[in-house]
């Protein structure tokens, strides 16, 4: 079956490091792949998607790159502001299917200090 | 707001009382669906509907959980039978559906479940 696999967290980071958030993911066929962001006390949001191989995904100065010669679908953003503060969920939907119900990591907390 | 609402927020009870969640989608939307998180792991999908027909049903929605969409517009999820196993942040979310693309899950608050 589908799974994806999110690196272990939390990650503490100051204000404008580099951020990278790996995550990789065992699916048959050609999935999509997504990142959920979490805010304190809100719903999970889209953050960016790629459906297909070598699509980039970008939002908000985050970018992920589909590979799928690796399977994996790593978060970047070169500067990280405090507002990124949030819990991560790396997430992917098999195409083969018609329901697109998602697949998701466990999730990495960032937490980013001023 | 025309977000997906989710209600109760909090639901605390004792173990093997029932109880009833509610999930109002985007009024537009005719996909619904239910997941389950648990602490420290992402989301699990439960069931989705859509318009009125319940489409498929997880492995871990058990029998003491059933769901209903009978109007195709507001869901409800129920857990008969609570158990301390059952406590977790029940998440709903709604969409579009069809066009052989990927259309956007939008979720809800959450409801937080504690059984005693």
């Amino acid at each position: 079956g589908n799974s994806v696999t999110q690196m272990e967290g939390p990650v503490t980071l100051s204000e404008e490091a580099f951020l990278t958030i790996n995550c990789t993911y065992t699916a048959t066929g050609y999935p999509s792949l997504f990142w959920y962001v979490q805010y304190p006390g809100e719903g999970l949001q889209l953050l960016l998607k790629a459906t297909k191989a070598d699509d980039k995904g970008s939002n908000k100065g985050f970018e992920a790159t589909y590979r799928k010669e690796t399977t994996s679908f790593h978060l970047e953003k070169g500067s990280v502001q405090v507002s990124d503060s949030a819990v991560y969920f790396c997430a992917l939907t098999s195409t083969s299917g018609a329901n697109s119900k998602l697949t998701f990591g466990k999730g990495i907390t960032l937490s980013v200090r001023p | 707001d025309t977000g997906v609402s989710q209600n109760p927020r909090h639901k605390i009870t004792k173990r093997g009382q029932n109880v009833t969640f509610r999930c109002d989608p985007i009024s537009e939307h005719n996909r619904l669906y239910w997941y389950r998180q648990t602490l420290g792991q992402g989301p699990e999908f439960l069931t989705y509907f859509q318009n009125e027909a319940q489409l498929e049903k997880s492995r871990l929605l058990s029998d003491r959980f059933s769901a209903e969409r009978p109007k195709g517009s507001f869901s409800t999820l129920e857990i008969q039978r609570t158990e301390q196993g059952d406590s977790a942040m029940y998440l709903c979310a709604s969409s579009l559906a069809g066009g052989g693309v990927y259309n956007e899950q939008f979720f809800g608050p959450g409801t937080r479940l504690t059984v005693l």
